[in-house]
This record gives structure tokens, C-alpha cells and sequence, in this order.
């Protein structure tokens, strides 16, 4: 099993433009967790999904921020427009049921 | 409020010694509780799952407790390395869906 799969692993873009992040979840995994990480918040949980059906958005900073499961294999994270204070590590993780998380390495985004 | 906590914030030690890392929860209604290990610029690795019904997890040197009537785990690293070095994270399930995280505890091993 390739574990989870983050794209890209870093990201830097001009404030003002759109940013994409990507997941593949690892395969059966039923439910699916973007985190952010800063130094001064340290890990945030930004939106899941159980069975491709959001939950609980309760932790998207703004309306910039959305997130999007199509299908069981793929998740999308979008900031639009960037700002500066967006600049953080976005992990994604997936989990089956009660038998812990897998996170994958991260996307690190910086947006000057 | 669902709150976790670690301490110690950050730990030195010299090779060899034997090291306890705290974690509290303020609610003890939980599913589970996992531990994991973060190097500088990596993501996280899942080093123990405890369930809620059970007492203690080993894998190794680490073995990890937990005491949910007082809202509190441990992880014990027997007989210390360098390699050990990194960011320990607790991160509490309050059910199957939500996974909530300490702030960590730094760890040094040096030779």
C-alpha cells in the first residue's frame, strides 16, 4: 500500500491567486481529514468527510477555503483567493472506522 | 471544551535513558488515543492506537498507557537512541470521525 498520497509537496504562489492541494486516501479507508499545521496553532482539523460526505467543516477558517470528495479515491483542498496567513503544512489523513489515522507527508504552501 | 495537553513541552536527554511523555484530556469520553511521531519537515507517523477499552499498547521500546478516568496516557520510550529524536503528538478520538491533537513534546537524544 502506497500510504496516503499528498500533491504537490510544496506550493508557493503569489497572494491573490488560486491553490490547489490534492489526497488519494489510501483504498477502503472510509473516512478523510485535512489538517493544517503552524508553528503558532500547531495542528488544526480543517473539514472531513465520512464515505465522501462532509461532516464537519466547522474548522475552515473562511468562505476562501473550500474542499470537495468526488469519489472515494480523491479529495481536493482549495484556498481562493491565497493570502500570506495561509502559508502552513495542509496534511491530509485517512482512517477505517476505529483503527487510527494515516496521514500523508504534507503539502507545504507558502504564498508571498 | 475537548482539550489535550502535553508535557513536558520539550525534553533533552542523554543516550540510554529511559523517558516518560505526558498526555492529558480534559473529556474522558473517548474512542481512542494515538501517538505519533513528526521529524522536522516529515508528516506524521503512527507509532500506537490505544481503544478505549483497553489499558496499554507496547511496539518494541515504546509502550503507551492509558488511564481514561483521569484523563491521561503516557509513552514510554525504554532505553533512549538519537534516532528517537523528533515531535511525540497525542491526538485524542472522541469518536470514530474526529481525532484531536496535543501540542507535542520535542524530544532530543544525544549521544
Amino acid at each position: 500500500d502506497a500510504g496516503v498520497i499528498q500533491s504537490p509537496r510544496h506550493e508557493v504562489t503569489e497572494m491573490g491567486q488560486e491553490v490547489t492541494l490534492r489526497c488519494k486516501p489510501i483504498s477502503g479507508h472510509n473516512s478523510l481529514f485535512w489538517y493544517r499545521q503552524t508553528m503558532m496553532r500547531g495542528l488544526e482539523l480543517l473539514i472531513y468527510f465520512n464515505n465522501n460526505v462532509p461532516i464537519d467543516d466547522s474548522g475552515m477558517p473562511e468562505d476562501r477555503f473550500s474542499a470537495k470528495m468526488p469519489n472515494a479515491s480523491f479529495s481536493t483542498l482549495k484556498i481562493q483567493p491565497s493570502e500570506p496567513r495561509d502559508s502552513a503544512v495542509y496534511f491530509c489523513a485517512s482512517s477505517f472506522d476505529d483503527y487510527g489515522y494515516t496521514f500523508g507527508s504534507g503539502t507545504r504552501l507558502t504564498v508571498v | 471544551k475537548q482539550e489535550v495537553t502535553q508535557i513536558p513541552a520539550a525534553l533533552s536527554v542523554p543516550e540510554g535513558e529511559n523517558l516518560v511523555l505526558n498526555c492529558s484530556f480534559t473529556d474522558s469520553a473517548i474512542y481512542n488515543l494515538q501517538w505519533f511521531r513528526q521529524d522536522p519537515g516529515k508528516g506524521l507517523t503512527s507509532l500506537l492506537l490505544i481503544q478505549s477499552s483497553q489499558r496499554e499498547q507496547t511496539s518494541g521500546r515504546l509502550n503507551a498507557s492509558l488511564d481514561k478516568s483521569s484523563g491521561r496516557s503516557t509513552l514510554y520510550i525504554a532505553a533512549s537512541q538519537p534516532g528517537d529524536s523528533a515531535t511525540y503528538l497525542c491526538a485524542v478520538g472522541y469518536n470514530t470521525d474526529k481525532l484531536i491533537f496535543g501540542t507535542g513534546t520535542r524530544l532530543q537524544v544525544f549521544p
